[in-house]
């Protein structure tokens, strides 16, 4: 059974840092691996789709990385700002049409 | 504007008293899904649909049910709901599963059950 972990549960950086945001899976048999924010009170909004067969994928000052054989992936976020602040989710589909999801990391960035 | 849309927002209700959650896309997807969120648990999968008239079970479907007359709606029904159903419910969509596709959610529906 798949399990998807992000530590750590919360952090908080002062603005302008770069930080990185890790998620992990138990089983390397994934399609993709999708990372979310969410704010509180609000939905998912996708922030980068990795396909299995790529390593990284940029959005902005996004960069998501994926290290299938090791089970491991992690978010960059550069100079980060205020509006930063949420919760990122990071999800596998590893087929049967189930997309299994890590518990969050809460970000919060002081101004 | 590319959309999924879940009505309503926010609902009290009573237990025992049907209720639906009503979910809407304007992108044509093929695929959609139910999820609930709770402190602790995450998201976890209720239903999901494939394409008009394919529906299947999730991780934790007992005590709902689901439709899919229309490709673009998705409804979420309650028959019977029961304070255990507490929680915050999330609709989604994607073009297609089949190969990975990126994955939209809706505002969500934060529902109580007194």
């Amino acid at each position: 059974k798949q399990e998807v972990t992000q530590i750590p549960a919360a952090l908080s950086v002062p603005e302008g840092e770069n930080l990185v945001l890790n998620c992990s899976f138990t089983d390397s048999a994934i399609y993709n691996l999708q990372w979310f924010r969410q704010d509180p009170g609000k939905g998912l909004t996708s922030l980068l789709l990795i396909q299995s067969s790529q390593r990284e994928q940029t959005s902005g000052r996004l960069n998501a990385s994926l290290d299938k054989s090791s089970g491991r992936s992690t978010l960059y976020i550069a100079a980060s700002q205020p509006g930063d602040s949420a919760t990122y989710l990071c999800a596998v589909y590893g087929g049967a049409q189930k997309l299994v999801f890590g518990q969050g990391t809460r970000l919060t960035i002081n101004p | 504007e590319a959309q999924v849309t879940q009505n309503p927002r926010y609902l009290i209700t009573v237990t025992g008293k049907k209720l639906t959650v009503t979910c809407s896309q304007n992108m044509n997807h093929e695929y959609m899904s139910w999820y609930r969120q709770d402190p602790g648990l995450g998201l976890r999968q209720i239903y999901y649909s494939m394409n008009v008239e394919v529906t299947d079970k999730g991780d934790v479907p007992e005590g709902y049910k689901v439709s899919r007359k229309e490709k673009r709606n998705f409804p979420l029904i309650l028959e019977s709901p029961s304070p255990n159903q507490t929680s915050l419910y999330f609709c989604a969509s994607s073009l297609s599963r089949s190969g990975g596709r990126e994955l939209f959610f809706g505002e969500g529906s934060r529902l109580t059950v007194l």
